[in-house]
């Protein structure tokens, strides 16, 4: 049972352009969600996360958005680079396990292409 | 700090074996939780360990199992390997939280183990 969906396997976009990658989540005490990034042959690297208690988080060319109502996070990237060219997994959580993080659950990952 | 290790990289057996897959985690982080990646099924949990102890685990048969010693360093086993157990196994490691997620909270992932089932 996926409990985090990420729609669109890939996701083609011009370098300077905005890209937007999209997450669904079903389970709704989920309460913290996170992206990362990922390169073939590496383990995923943390890009940006967001809590449930706000709807925005920005760092640098990266802001997430969270809406809670819909169950929808999405990931901007402004403005897009070729280095951006990666797989990207939305990731969510629940903070009923005490003090760690315990266990993520990932979307299957969107490939994001930034051509110049 | 040192990132989170995993050894070995690459690792090739055969069907019946059993394995075991080594991570280091980041000096202080007493969290490791292992995932399996497979190109049909994404990023699969597979347990958590947190201070010795077993805190969680996913949806895996017993074949699948882990531990983590004091100095938080921790093994995953997987004995009488099959065909589908082809994949990368990352490793991750997180330090303790408040409890409250905040934006620094996450896990950190090793390179992974590619194994290979022929």
């Amino acid at each position: 049972d996926q409990q985090v969906k990420q729609n669109s396997p890939s996701l083609s976009v011009q370098e300077g352009r905005i890209s937007i990658l999209n997450c669904d989540y079903t389970n709704s005490m989920f309460d913290y969600f996170l992206w990362y990034k990922k390169y073939p042959a590496e383990g995923p690297t943390f890009l940006i996360s967001i809590s449930s208690i706000k709807d925005k988080n920005e760092d640098g060319r990266f802001t997430v958005f969270l809406n809670k109502s819909a169950k929808h996070l999405s990931l901007h990237i402004v403005p897009s680079q070729p280095g951006d060219s990666a797989v990207y997994f939305c990731a969510a959580t629940m903070a009923d396990r005490g003090s760690t993080l315990g266990r993520l659950y990932f979307g299957r990952g969107t490939q994001l292409t930034v051509w110049p | 700090k040192a990132g989170v290790t995993q050894t070995p990289r690459y690792l090739i057996k055969t069907r019946g074996q059993q394995v075991t897959l080594s991570c280091s985690p980041i000096s202080g982080h007493r969290s490791v939780s292992w995932y399996q990646q497979t190109p049909g099924q994404g990023l699969q949990f597979l347990f958590e360990y947190f201070s010795e102890t077993q805190r969680n685990k996913g949806n895996f048969p017993g074949r699948f199992s882990g531990r983590q010693f004091s100095n938080s360093r921790s093994e995953m086993n997987v004995s009488t390997l099959e065909l589908g157990d082809s994949a990368l196994y990352l490793c991750a490691s997180s330090p303790q939280t408040s409890g409250v997620f905040t934006s620094t909270d996450t896990q950190y992932f090793g390179p992974g183990t590619r194994l290979t089932v022929l």
